[in-house]
Order: C-alpha cells, then sequence, then structure tokens
C-alpha cells in the first residue's frame, strides 16, 4: 500500500525555518517525481515545488523561490522541503503528492499533510 | 502563466441530479488537465487526468471531457458522498475550486 506520512510542521515565527519531512512507502519512492503542495486555511491548493526521481530537477513556485528548498534521499525514502525566511502567507497546511508518470504533475497519491503556522 | 477558473463557485444540488462542473484555461492545455475532489477534512483524490482517464477506483459516475481551453467534469447522478469540493488542475496551476453542496 503506497503511504506518504509528513512531519515537521509546527508555530514559527515570521522570519523562522523549518524543515519539512516526507516518509514514502509501498512503491519505488526513486523512480517518482514528488511534489510539496499546500492549502491555506479555507483556501484552494497551490503548488510549491517538486523534484525529479534522480533529484537532478527542481522547480519551485515564484512565491517561495529562494526562500523553500525541496530535495530528497531515495535510499532514506524521503522528501524534504526546507522553508527559510518563513512568511505570515506560508501559513497552510502542507501535503507531499507524488507524480503519476505522464509527465503532466497529475497527483495519484497524497499524504496527510503537516500544518504550519506563522505567527508571531 | 495559464489561469484556470472554475464554476460555478458553488453548486447546489440533490442526490440523483447531475452535476456539471466547468474549468476552462486562460490559453490552450491541450488535454493536460487533472480533476480533484476533496472533502472537509480530508486530502485531494484524483478523479481524471488528462482530461478525460478515470483515475483507479474512481465510479463511473464521474466522467471528463474537453480540450483546449475549456474542460467539464460530470457526475451522472449524485451521491451523498460526492458533495465536496473539486479542483481542476493543469500543472503547477490550480483553479479555485467548486463546492458542490447538498441541496
Amino acid at each position: 500500500e503506497v503511504q506518504l506520512v509528513e512531519s515537521g510542521g509546527g508555530l514559527v515565527q515570521p522570519g523562522g525555518s523549518l524543515r519539512l519531512s516526507c516518509g514514502a512507502s509501498g512503491f519505488t519512492f526513486g523512480s517518482y517525481w514528488m511534489s510539496w503542495v499546500r492549502q491555506a486555511p479555507g483556501k484552494g491548493l497551490q503548488w510549491v515545488a517538486n523534484m525529479k526521481e534522480d533529484g537532478s530537477v527542481a522547480y519551485h513556485a515564484d512565491s517561495v523561490k529562494g526562500r523553500f528548498t525541496i530535495s530528497r534521499d531515495n535510499a532514506r525514502n524521503s522528501l524534504y522541503l526546507q522553508m527559510n525566511s518563513l512568511r505570515v502567507e506560508d501559513t497552510a497546511v502542507y501535503y507531499c503528492a507524488r507524480e503519476i508518470p505522464a509527465g503532466a504533475c497529475y497527483y495519484d497519491y497524497w499524504g496527510r499533510g503537516t500544518r504550519v503556522t506563522v505567527s508571531s | 502563466e495559464i489561469v484556470l477558473t472554475q464554476s460555478p463557485a458553488t453548486l447546489s444540488l440533490s442526490p440523483g441530479e447531475r452535476a456539471t462542473l466547468s474549468c476552462r484555461a486562460s490559453q490552450s492545455v491541450s488535454t493536460s488537465l487533472a480533476w480533484y475532489q476533496q472533502k472537509p477534512g480530508q486530502t485531494p483524490r484524483l478523479l481524471i487526468s488528462a482530461a478525460s482517464n478515470r483515475a483507479t477506483g474512481i465510479p463511473t459516475r464521474f466522467s471528463g471531457s474537453g480540450s483546449g481551453t475549456d474542460f467539464t467534469l460530470t457526475i451522472s447522478s449524485l451521491e451523498p458522498e460526492d458533495f465536496a469540493v473539486y479542483y481542476c488542475q493543469h500543472y503547477s496551476n490550480f483553479g479555485q475550486g467548486t463546492r458542490l453542496e447538498m441541496k
């Protein structure tokens, strides 16, 4: 069974940092692009970043570019999101999602999410 | 950047009725469009990929159509569990969602 389990969220002050993790199981992690998608309270879905199977290519949304960094460790079946210089508007539930191998960023499995609250 | 506009924002229907949800892209996306369902407190679930391909385990009452800039998600006969928020997606862009509520 495919499972994605996020961790690392919490309450942080503006300007602070957090590192989110996503542990994957039930599939060959190193064979899939992986993404982070977030959802602010009461709002819609927003793509944050994604990374190629081997970690050689990564993309970040303009809203987080220069502040967030996606990475992965295929030996540990884990995806990460390093979040620096956090802003109040980064407050959201952050989901880890697996992209189906169709080359169009469709997400067939999602974790339950980890909540990040940026507040003073 | 491609903008996806979903309509209506809210759709009020009764079980057994047919639901038609729209997603319009600001420029052609060919058939590179997905639909997701999200129930309160739950994670999104992939319903449709490539505009019309039902994902594994999705009931046949869900169907997707369209190409270019205009797409439709149709639920042929609403079940109580279908009342949720629906999102369309093209690559890094999501629509703002349509809330399907029970009348």
